[in-house]
């Protein structure tokens, strides 16, 4: 594709529901990225993928969260029993591989909002 | 534990000036890479300029530019010649790679409105 996807682009849930936040890399993209960013805050970097191996999780706020990514494409987000403080916008973005000197390219976001 | 300090939430400027974003941060590192990203009101991140710790020369990119003082953990960014399309949020943001994983730290941001 053009551009890193994301979807949905907004999800309202209810608290103690689970959902499932999803991104399309661009195409040949081998890393992947995951970021929270709550509402005036800046981002918090969460969780990210070389192919589909996630080298260090220690980023995930809770064992509610977690992260896969099959076929060195697609990946999601899940996040399980959310809670209101799980409110924000969750980005993604990703690069040709994960040197350090690789640009990232963001998506638009999924804004979550728990209610 | 790495942090990083945007202490301007907001600032303005008059189109065609030039203005300056504050970033400090603090490691004990010695090989990392600062970054500034621009966040425009649609949402969509985008790299604006980046610098690789170990080179002592400023990077530059067009009308962005970087004041890199290693030793006062200091990475400003300075927008030249200030244009609309550059009304934005900036995050400043830090990046480590230690025994082969990456860990990145974002600032909370610095609101820029350029006036017309």
């Amino acid at each position: 594709g053009a551009g890193v996807s994301q979807s949905p682009s907004n999800k309202v849930t209810e608290k103690g529901k689970d959902v499932e936040l999803r991104c399309d890399p661009i195409s040949g993209h081998t890393a992947l990225y995951w970021y929270r960013q709550r509402l005036g805050q800046g981002l918090e970097f969460l969780i990210y993928f070389q192919g589909n191996s996630a080298p260090d999780k220690s980023g995930l706020p809770s064992d509610r969260f977690s992260a896969e990514r099959t076929g060195e494409s697609v990946s999601t987000l899940t996040i399980q029993r959310t809670q209101q403080e799980d409110s924000a916008v969750y980005l993604c973005a990703s690069s040709l591989d994960a040197g350090a000197l690789r640009t990232q390219y963001f998506g638009p976001g999924t804004r979550l909002t728990v209610l | 534990a790495q942090t990083v300090t945007q202490s301007q939430p907001e600032m303005s400027v008059q189109e065609a000036e030039t203005v300056t974003l504050s970033c400090t941060y603090d490691t004990s590192e010695n090989n990392y890479y600062l970054f500034w990203y621009k966040q425009p009101p649609s949402r969509q991140m985008i790299l604006v300029i980046r610098q690789e710790a170990y080179k002592q020369q400023n990077a530059t990119e067009n009308r962005f530019s970087v004041n890199f003082q290693k030793a006062a953990k200091s990475f400003s960014l300075k927008i030249s010649d200030s244009q609309l399309g550059d009304t934005a949020m900036y995050f400043c943001a830090f990046m480590s790679a230690t025994s082969g994983t990456y860990k990145y730290i974002f600032g909370t941001g610095t609101r820029l409105k350029v006036l017309a």
